[in-house]
């Protein structure tokens, strides 16, 4: 499959704390997508990463992209109750195709 | 005050009966888009539509069908063929044409359906 893995599935942090995410591929991508969450909502985009690029940052936001290990991780740093939510990673392989998206991690802050 | 819309946000159906689920968008986005969300899971591509009067089956498609007869609109008729109906349903628009598959796609807020 061409959709990769996700993981983890589910992640519990104290508030404050740092969450790190990982997004794996099979085969190279033209850019990768974060989105998020909240339960019962629609997507909000976060971050889109090209293939040529390694690190991008937005706020409390830092997305990573090793291509040579086919994969990217999300870092959301000094994490807030509000930051609750799924996060998914959505891949496109070619610039003509359409992006996949995985079945993402469930980030829970604790108080 | 631009964005995406869906309509209704709750739907309930009877088995046998075809229903239709409403997005518009304001954005003046050319492509449009339909996924299914089931409990737990990630989002997985019904239809899609990169320009008007043009549209393309998704990963999903059986079951469901779509028209695109105005840049603003994208509806979708969620069948009695299809067997297992009851899911969230997203909708989304990218700015295009072109590359706009690859673009960030902006989300409507959902619509639930329910098969009684």
């Amino acid at each position: 499959s061409q959709q990769g893995e996700e993981d983890p599935q589910a992640l519990s942090i104290q508030e404050g704390e740092n969450a790190t995410m990982n997004c794996s591929y099979k085969t190279s991508i033209n850019n990768l997508q974060w989105y998020r969450q909240n339960s019962g909502r629609g997507l909000v985009h976060l971050i889109l990463i090209r293939s040529n690029e390694r690190e991008k940052h937005s706020g409390r936001l830092r997305v990573t992209l090793d291509t040579s290990k086919k994969s990217s991780s999300l870092l959301i740093t000094a994490s807030r109750a509000a930051d609750t939510a799924s996060y998914f990673c959505a891949r496109q392989y070619s610039s003509a195709s359409k992006i996949i998206f995985g079945s993402g991690t469930r980030l829970s802050i604790r108080p | 005050d631009g964005g995406i819309t869906q309509s209704p946000k709750y739907l309930f159906r009877k088995e046998g009966q075809n229903v239709t689920l409403s997005c518009e968008q304001n954005l003046n986005h050319d492509a449009m888009y339909w996924y299914r969300q089931d409990p737990g899971q990630g989002l997985r591509l019904i239809y899609y539509s990169q320009i008007v009067n043009d549209f393309q089956k998704g990963d999903i498609a059986e079951g469901y069908s779509v028209s695109r007869e105005k840049k603003e609109s994208f509806p979708l008729t969620v069948t009695s063929a299809q067997k297992n109906p009851t899911a969230f349903y997203l909708c989304a628009s990218s700015i295009g044409p072109g590359t706009a598959l690859g673009n960030e796609q902006f989300f409507g807020p959902g619509t639930r359906l329910t098969v009684l």
